[in-house]
């Protein structure tokens, strides 16, 4: 069974150009979640869908960020115009269920790098 | 506010002997789940351990235990029999009952030494 896939696995972007990251989740998976890490600091929640739906948004930074999950497969995450500020590594994640005990799934991150 | 401690922001431990990394949390909720993962070069987190509030009993799976600490709000990972593939960043999560959300901690890197 395939895993949480994600691409690009790096992008290196100017500033003020526009990035598109995508995420394909576990079969199955209604829940699908993308998660933020800047360099040295914690991983920080963006945003949450169950199946299409966006269930919780209040992590995203800005309206520069967009995401969509249409047909409630694969997500993407656009960023635009991208800042210094928005480089790191942009996690998506998975689960099957909405238990407390539920594991996230975790896809290999999207490296950003905003020159 | 929910939030994770991890303050060891590196580690380093002989290989074979055991080590403990440190996580600790804030939170008012008597319903909540921590979690261990591992995130090794490759980039992919994987999930190692979970603990429930209300489990009495610590977690353990294969060499990994939690050493949860309910009054103390602690919830440190045990890796006994240290080996090389252990080498990694170790970020502590907890989730809240009733949420989707995950807080993630800054993670420890563990150095595994021949």
């Amino acid at each position: 069974e395939a895993g949480v896939t994600q691409f690009p696995s790096h992008s290196v972007i100017e500033k003020g150009q526009t990035v598109t990251l995508r995420c394909d989740p576990i079969s199955g998976h209604d829940n699908l979640y993308w998660y933020r890490r800047v360099m040295g600091k914690e991983i920080k929640f963006l945003l949450h869908f169950v199946k299409e739906s966006k269930q919780d948004e209040s992590g995203m930074p800005n309206n520069r960020f967009l995401a969509e999950r249409t047909g409630g497969t694969y997500s993407t995450l656009k960023v635009q115009p991208a800042e210094l500020e928005d480089s790191g590594v942009y996690f998506c994640a998975s689960s099957q269920d909405n238990r407390v005990t539920g594991e996230l799934f975790f896809g290999e991150g999207s490296r950003l790098t905003v020159l | 506010a929910q939030k994770i401690t991890q303050t060891q922001p590196g580690m380093f431990v002989q290989e074979k002997e055991a080590v403990t990394l440190d996580c600790t949390y804030d939170t008012s909720d008597q319903s909540y789940g921590l979690f261990w993962y591992k995130q090794p070069s490759s980039g992919e987190m994987i999930f190692l351990i979970y603990q429930g509030s209300y489990d009495e009993q610590n977690a353990t799976e294969g060499r990994y235990s939690l050493n949860f600490q309910k009054a103390r709000k602690s919830a440190n990972l045990v890796i006994s029999a240290s080996q090389l593939g252990d080498s990694a960043m170790y970020f502590c999560a907890m989730r809240r009952s009733g949420t989707y959300k995950y807080i993630f901690g800054t993670g420890t890197r563990l150095k595994v030494l021949a």
